[in-house]
């Protein structure tokens, strides 16, 4: 079966760009999260969606917005890049909003760096 | 805020047993998990602790102490390819559906 897939897995753009991460979920999996990761640090929480719909969102500016398809495969945009935008993007999908087993099955991740 | 703490690294030998602790301060409170992540890997779920008391799986064992809002992680027989990044992980409520990890606990497993 396949996991959680993302592309890219390495981005390269310069400040002030914009940037378009893709996720696919497990099949079956109607949520999505996305997450960034700094190194040495734990992942933060930056969007979940539900059945296509917005669910929650964390402390990150308007640049950063995100959508999902009806296949439940999402996106996430991040405009106006900065430096400080250089991290690695998880995305991760689970079967169920807010059941009692809150395991979350994580992607590799796209490793952006703003330059 | 929200806070999580962990400690930032620990070493263990080949064998040997290790409890990662976690404490958090939270606005709410849904189970705290363990996740653990390699190098360049994504985070891999461990396990949950919704109520208090331990849960194993396998050489993995989590407890959960929801009155001193406290966790931990015990492995035992350590092998090397335990050597990696662990985080606690906590689901608020009501109505938040994210995770908010800790910092991460980098242990090192020597032979």
């Amino acid at each position: 079966d396949a996991g959680v897939t993302q592309s890219p897995t390495h981005l390269i753009k310069t400040r002030g760009q914009h940037v378009t991460l893709r996720c696919s979920p497990i099949s079956g999996h109607k949520s999505v999260s996305w997450y960034q990761q700094v190194l040495g640090q734990g992942p933060q929480f930056i969007f979940q969606y539900y059945e296509k719909e917005e669910r929650g969102r964390g402390n990150f500016p308007d640049r950063f917005s995100a959508r999902q398809f009806p296949n439940y495969s999402s996106e996430l945009n991040v405009n106006a890049l900065l430096l400080g935008d250089s991290a690695l993007y998880l995305c991760a999908s689970s079967y169920l909003q807010g059941d009692l087993n809150t395991e979350a099955f994580f992607g590799q991740g796209t490793r952006l760096t703003v330059v | 805020g929200q806070s999580l703490e962990q400690p930032s690294e620990v070493t263990a030998v080949e064998g040997a047993i290790v409890q990662i602790n976690c404490t958090y301060q939270t606005s709410g409170f849904y189970g705290l998990s363990w996740y653990q992540q390699h190098d360049g890997g994504a985070p891999t779920f461990l396990s949950y602790n919704a109520l208090d008391g331990l849960e194993e799986t396998g050489r993995f064992s989590s407890f959960l102490s929801r009155s001193d809002s406290y966790g931990y992680l015990l492995l035992q027989e350590l092998q090397m390819k335990d050597s990696a990044s662990y985080f606690c992980a906590v689901r608020l409520r009501p109505g938040r559906r994210a995770l908010t990890f800790g910092s991460g606990t980098r242990l090192q497993v020597q032979p």
